[in-house]
C-alpha cells in the first residue's frame, strides 16, 4: 500500500471549515483513499473513502486531485467534538487491513 | 449503525498471567475481524486479521504464540495475551467488517471499531 504524509497537527476555529491535506504521491491506480478519525482513548471511526471522484457524505467531503497524488478531507462546519486525530490511509483492499500512519491531530477551538 | 463491543474495557493483571479480550459485533455478522494495539501517543499497529472459522494471519513481528486469536463465530473474536509482561501493556482495539453480500447489516467497505481495551501488566 502506498505511503501517506500528513501534517502532524492543525488548528481550526469552531464553525469554520477544516481542510485536512494528505499526500499520497505513490498511489497506484487501484488503491483507494480512506479517512478515519480517532477521538482520544476511543476506537477509530470511519469517515469517508474514494477512488477517483470526489465524495461527500453526512460527515465530510473528500476531494481527490486529478492525478490522485493528494487529497483533502473537508469538515464543512467544525465543532469541538471534531477534535481528534485524523488518519489518511491508502489501500487496495476496500474494508481490508488498514495500515495507520501518524495522522493529523486536529484541534477545534472555540 | 453497526456496533462493535469489547470486553473488558480495562484490565490489570500480574506479570506471567494470561488475559483474554473479547470483541463482538452486536448487530451484524463479521466475516473478518482485525486486532490492533496502540501505545501511548502512537498510532495504531495492526497485529492480525482473522476470518471466521480459519486461523488468523499475523503481521510481521507479532508473535502468534503469545497473542492467540480465535474467531469461532461470525460475531465473536477473542485475543488472548499469554504470559503477559509489562511491555505488553497497551490499548488493544478490534474492528470488524460486514460480509461481501451486504446482507450482514454492515458495509464490506469499511471497518467498525470497538472502543478498545486498556491492558496494564504489573
Amino acid at each position: 500500500d502506498a505511503k501517506t504524509t500528513q501534517p502532524p497537527s492543525m488548528d481550526c476555529a469552531e464553525g469554520r471549515a477544516a481542510n485536512l491535506p494528505c499526500n499520497h504521491s505513490t498511489i497506484s491506480g487501484n488503491e483507494y483513499v480512506y479517512w478515519y478519525r480517532q477521538i482520544h482513548s476511543q476506537g477509530p471511526q470511519y469517515i469517508i473513502h474514494g477512488l477517483k471522484n470526489n465524495e461527500t457524505n453526512e460527515m465530510a467531503s473528500l476531494i481527490i486531485t486529478e492525478d490522485r497524488k493528494s487529497s483533502t478531507l473537508i469538515l464543512p462546519h467544525a465543532t469541538l467534538r471534531d477534535t481528534a486525530v485524523y488518519y489518511c490511509i491508502v489501500t487496495v483492499d476496500q474494508g481490508g487491513k488498514l495500515i495507520f500512519g501518524q495522522g493529523t491531530e486536529l484541534s477545534v477551538k472555540p | 449503525g453497526a456496533v462493535v463491543s469489547q470486553h473488558p474495557s480495562w484490565v490489570i493483571c500480574k506479570s506471567g498471567t494470561s488475559v483474554k479480550i473479547e470483541c463482538r459485533s452486536l448487530d451484524f455478522q463479521a466475516t473478518t475481524m482485525f486486532w490492533y494495539r496502540q501505545f501511548p501517543k502512537q498510532s495504531l499497529m495492526l497485529m492480525a486479521t482473522s476470518n471466521e472459522g480459519s486461523k488468523a494471519t499475523y503481521e510481521q513481528g507479532v508473535e502468534k504464540d503469545k497473542f492467540l486469536i480465535n474467531h469461532a463465530s461470525l460475531t465473536l473474536s477473542t485475543l488472548t495475551v499469554t504470559s503477559a509482561h509489562p511491555e505488553d501493556s497497551s490499548f488493544y482495539i478490534c474492528s470488524a467488517r460486514g460480509g461481501w453480500t451486504g446482507t450482514s447489516g454492515a458495509s464490506f467497505y469499511e471497518q467498525y471499531f470497538g472502543p478498545g481495551t486498556r491492558l496494564t501488566v504489573t
